[in-house]
């Protein structure tokens, strides 16, 4: 099966960096997405991982390694619109997600 | 503008009433999929369809029918409802997950079991 662990919370300040792990444990997947929550809403996709290495999408980058079972997704120049669930999700036939991480941006 | 609908954002329904959650797609996906998310559990998968007449269980399927008669229609069925089963139900839609297909979801249902 898939196990996969994220920070439930994490609290970060507007303009800075912040860096959100996802570790799993599985025997095989075909990728590795990122999704955007907010609250109230629905998800949204931010990235999606095959091969190992950082995925550059303006403020936000995804880096995954297979050999270590390990993502991250690094969010840039923070914004207050950036306050959100962030949720890690491996494919294979189908989507299973982490329990996501509650990301708080301070003024 | 794709979308993904479902039929009602808020329902409240008494314990052993049948219910039934209704989502439809405008993008012509072959997959469509129904979640459930609660606190502290994240994002759990109900039941998933890869074609019309298919389905498949997911993580936590009792509990649980679906029917898919349509391409752009997916129905999730409480047979006999729960108080166990009050969540946020979240239908989504895409193209093949093992492409790294997006998935689309719609605005979501919440449900209440009295």
């Amino acid at each position: 099966g898939q196990n996969i662990d994220q920070p439930t919370e994490m609290t970060a300040t507007e303009g800075a960096i912040v860096q959100i792990n996802c570790t799993y444990q599985t025997s095989g997947f075909n990728g590795l997405f990122w999704y955007q929550q907010h609250a109230g809403e629905a998800p949204t996709f931010l990235s999606y991982n095959v091969l190992d290495g950082l995925e550059e999408k303006g403020r936000f980058s995804s880096f995954l390694s297979r050999s270590k079972g390990y993502s991250y997704l690094l969010l840039k120049e923070l914004q207050m619109k950036d306050s959100a669930s962030y949720l890690c999700a491996l494919a294979d036939d189908k989507i299973i997600f982490g329990k996501g991480t509650r990301l708080h941006i301070l003024p | 503008d794709v979308k993904v609908t479902q039929s009602s954002r808020y329902l409240v329904k008494r314990t052993g009433e049948k219910v039934f959650l209704e989502c439809v797609q405008d993008m012509d996906h072959e997959n469509m999929f129904w979640y459930r998310q609660d606190p502290g559990l994240g994002l759990r998968l109900i039941y998933f369809s890869y074609d019309v007449k298919m389905k498949e269980k997911g993580d936590i399927p009792e509990g649980y029918s679906v029917s898919r008669e349509k391409k752009e229609r997916f129905s999730l069925i409480l047979e006999s409802a729960s108080t166990n089963q009050t969540s946020m139900y979240l239908c989504a839609s895409g193209g093949a997950v093992t492409s790294g297909n997006e998935q689309f979801f719609g605005p979501g249902t919440r449900l209440t079991v009295l």
